[in-house]
């Protein structure tokens, strides 16, 4: 069974720190990778794709792939209120469909 | 542009009732999908559709049927309800590229009662 596991926090950062969330996946035929915010509520939003090892920046958001060692990660900088909200991490493993973590809740502290 | 969109936004439902939840897509996408989301449980996918024409069973299709109705529309039937199938449903789409990027619809929150 293909997995994609994330801690489920609840992870506090302070306002302006760096925010670390971090995802692990079963099986190493696994072809891009994405990460979704969600807030209370709401949809799941897509903020971030990566499909290549290394380091994808985009604003205040950095995804980092290591296929290798099987985990995806995003790191926000200079964290904001608004970026409270759960992250979900989701990865094809090379077929139509994608597969979830259960999500991080993320709470910055003002 | 709309993207995904879903209808009813809120539904109660008798243990025993049926009801269909639709969705519909206008960024001309191959690809649907139906998931539930239960606290802890994460997102679930309940049938997808890779193609007009086709759909397929996802994680957890016990209880529901899927019409892929046309390449916009996907509809998702409970044909007898029960008070486990309350959860948020979301219907999502993609290009189905080498990618598979899936947008979300804004959810039917369903109680069954």
């Amino acid at each position: 069974q293909k997995e994609v596991e994330q801690n489920s926090g609840p992870l506090s950062v302070p306002e302006g720190a760096i925010a670390s969330l971090n995802c692990t996946y079963s099986d190493r035929v696994s072809q891009s990778f994405f990460w979704y915010r969600q807030y209370s509520g709401k949809s799941p939003e897509l903020i971030m794709s990566i499909y290549s090892n290394g380091d994808k920046e985009d604003g205040r958001f950095t995804a980092q792939l290591n296929k290798a060692s099987q985990y995806v990660s995003l790191l926000i900088r200079d964290s904001q209120p608004s970026d409270s909200a759960t992250y979900l991490c989701a990865v094809n493993f090379g077929n139509e469909k994608l597969t979830f973590g259960t999500g991080t809740r993320l709470t910055i502290i003002p | 542009n709309a993207g995904v969109t879903q209808t009813p936004k809120f539904q109660v439902l008798k243990t025993g009732q049926s009801m269909t939840l639709q969705c519909a897509q206008d960024m001309n996408h191959n690809s649907m999908y139906w998931y539930r989301q239960d606290p802890g449980m994460g997102l679930r996918l309940i049938y997808y559709s890779a193609s007009e024409g086709t759909t397929d069973k996802g994680e957890v299709p016990n209880g529901y049927n899927v019409s892929r109705l046309n390449k916009r529309e996907f509809s998702l039937r409970l044909e007898s309800a029960a008070p486990s199938q309350t959860s948020v449903y979301f219907c999502a789409s993609s290009r189905q590229s080498s990618s598979y990027e899936q947008y979300f619809g804004p959810g039917t929150r369903l109680t069954v009662t």
